[in-house]
Formats: C-alpha cells, structure tokens, sequence
C-alpha cells in the first residue's frame, strides 16, 4: 500500500499524560500537513511542512501542540499535558507540490 | 466505526438516480476548491478538484460546477450506487501563493438505498 499510513489508529490517554502519533506521507510527496477533525465536523487544519520545514501553523496548534519532519519524510504530532478537548481525530495528508492532498486514515484520540 | 457527520445535513436517494450536493465558500480570493469523500472510520478520499479559472469539471461519474458570482460550488454524482455513501465535503484553499490551506465545510451525508 503506497498510500499515507498513520500510527497508532487509535490511542486512549488520561488527562494530563502525553501522546505522540506519527505519519508516514507518500514517498514522493514533499508537502505535508496535519488536520483535527472533531465529530459532526470538516477536518481543521493545523500545521503544514514543505520538507523538512514547517511553514505554517494555526491558531489551534496551542503550545502544547508541536510537530517535526526531521528528514522531510515522515512527520510526528506531539501533545503535551492532553485536555479531554483534544480527543478528536487527527488526520495526517500529504501532496506533491500544489496538487491535491491525499489524507491518511488519522488517529483517534480519546483523552478520559 | 467513526460517526463522521452525527447532524450533517443528509441527502437520500435511491440507487441509480442522480445526485447533487451544494457547498456554499466563504472567501471570493479562493482559487482552488476540493470535493472529499468520507467514509466511516477512514481519513477524506480526493473526490474531484477544480481551480477559479474555471466553471466546471468532470470525472468519472462526478462534475464539480464552481459558480464565483455566488459562491457556490457543487458536486453531481451520476448514477449513484450504495457505495457513494459517506459523507462528502467541499474544501476551498485559504493558502497564499504556493501553499494550500485548506477549509473544509460542515459536509453532507449521502444515503443511497438499494
């Protein structure tokens, strides 16, 4: 399958504790991004690397929130101290250059 | 599996008939717009795309027609089979030159009956 995997598929966390969920894009794609996605909603987006370098990120990203594609392949999300408000999914897309993103199948968090 | 859409506005047909589904964009500087398949428990599927420079596109069983003067944008799916439904959402892109950013709209359920 050469299409965007994401790990774990889903994670349940207490408050308090932290996650890291990791992307593995298209190998040929340089552009990365990360969504949230909360139920009954469109997927919201959140940060954005073209290779190695993050280029964008939104106002949701709070500090707890950090991102990395060391090498300009796969990416990592880290949440810091989670908040039973991040449970959501978290979608992982990729796409070369200015063309159509193609979304992995995200993770879900559940923070109890 | 996901409950993607719990209180999406819904469209029923039956198999075989066709489907349309609208999207309202925000902003009238948007220069690409996306239509996204979503099924239970999976990540948005790339449907079809179009850019502002044009007014309509079609693919295989699916045309996107963009309307700029009111900021519209819709989907039409052809013979339509149970396996079209899921949730579909438009995106537009809020990125500056060379980046997309998308936002997506709240979507629309599809239901398709045998």
């Amino acid at each position: 399958d050469t299409g965007v995997s994401q790990n774990p598929r889903h994670k349940i966390t207490k408050r308090g504790q932290n996650v890291t969920f990791r992307c593995d894009p298209i190998s040929e794609h340089n552009r990365l991004y990360w969504y949230r996605q909360t139920l009954g909603q469109g997927p919201e987006f959140l940060t954005y690397f073209q290779n190695e370098a993050q280029l964008e990120k939104s106002r949701l990203l709070s500090d707890r929130f950090s991102a990395e594609r060391p090498k300009g392949s796969f990416s990592t999300l880290e949440i810091q101290r989670t908040e039973q408000g991040d449970s959501a999914m978290y979608l992982c897309a990729s796409s070369l250059s200015f063309n159509e993103q193609y979304f992995g199948p995200g993770t879900r968090l559940t923070v109890t | 599996g996901e409950n993607v859409g719990l209180h999406l506005p819904t469209l029923s047909v039956q198999e075989g008939d066709n489907s349309i589904i609208n999207c309202a964009y925000s902003n009238s500087a948007s220069d690409y717009f996306i239509w996204y398949k979503q099924e239970s428990g999976k990540g948005p599927q790339f449907i079809i795309d179009i850019r502002s420079n044009m007014d309509k596109r079609q693919g295989q069983r699916v045309t996107v027609l963009l309307n700029k003067t009111v900021k519209h944008l819709s989907l039409q799916i052809a013979a339509t089979q149970p396996g079209d439904s899921a949730v579909y959402f438009c995106a537009e892109n809020m990125g500056n030159t060379g980046f997309q950013k998308l936002v997506f709209g709240t979507g629309t359920r599809l239901l398709v009956s045998p």
